[in-house]
């Protein structure tokens, strides 16, 4: 049962480089989420996708992009790496139901 | 501030009990949350609570839900070493809208 995968596990980033996290659920949810998690503080809800080709902005989208080609992948851009990036990641699914399932995070730093 | 509060720190003896308090916002809430986050890892959900509930058991964990005072709490009876995590509080405010609390660090004691 993989659940949610997300890679890589860990990044650092130099200012204003680019890279995607990565997310796959082999779950056939349609629902996904990226969140980021600062220390001290909840999760931040950055996008979210209700099915393959819809997308949309959460409470923190400023500086990411998304897509949703397939109902398993969906991938976070982040265009031109800022130190406010710094922080955790993760992707989560859901089916039609209230509960959210969660990958392992993504650790990022940008330097 | 966070639309969701919760105290950062408890610390327990190992075979008492916990109990964990968070306090949320938005009275419309349809779900509350209780997820717990080890070292490392992602978030796993312990267990879940639908409003118009007051309470919960599942093994070891009781969920209490007071709307009125928007509070919400979770006990874990007999706690655990490997109880030690972090405990998330969370609302779902709409389909698509969870907000999460900072988190409780709980450590158990030997």
């Amino acid at each position: 049962n993989a659940g949610v995968t997300q890679t890589p596990k860990f990044r650092i980033l130099k200012i204003g480089q680019s890279m995607t996290l990565q997310c796959t659920q082999d779950m056939n949810h349609n629902y996904m989420y990226w969140y980021r998690q600062d220390p001290g503080m909840g999760l931040k809800l950055i996008y979210y996708s209700v099915g393959a080709g819809i997308t949309d902005k959460g409470e923190v989208p400023n500086g990411y992009n998304v897509s949703r080609s397939t109902t398993e992948d969906f991938p976070l851009r982040l265009e031109l790496a800022a130190p406010s990036q710094t922080s955790v990641y993760f992707c989560a699914s859901r089916d039609r139901g209230p509960v959210q399932y969660f990958g392992a995070g993504t650790r990022l730093s940008v330097l | 501030g966070e639309d969701v509060e919760q105290s950062l720190f408890l610390s327990v003896r190992e075979g008492d009990s916990s109990v964990i308090n968070c306090t949320y916002t938005d009275s419309s809430s349809t779900y509350l949350y209780w997820y717990k986050q080890e070292p490392g890892a992602g978030l796993q959900l312990l267990t879940y609570i639908f409003s118009n509930m007051d309470m919960k058991q599942d093994q070891r964990l009781t969920v209490l839900l007071n709307k009125k005072d928007k509070h919400l709490s979770l006990r874990i009876a007999d706690t655990q070493t490997g109880d030690s995590a972090i405990y998330f509080c969370a609302e779902s405010i709409e389909d698509n809208d969870m907000r999460f609390g900072a988190g409780t660090r709980l450590t158990v004691k030997p």
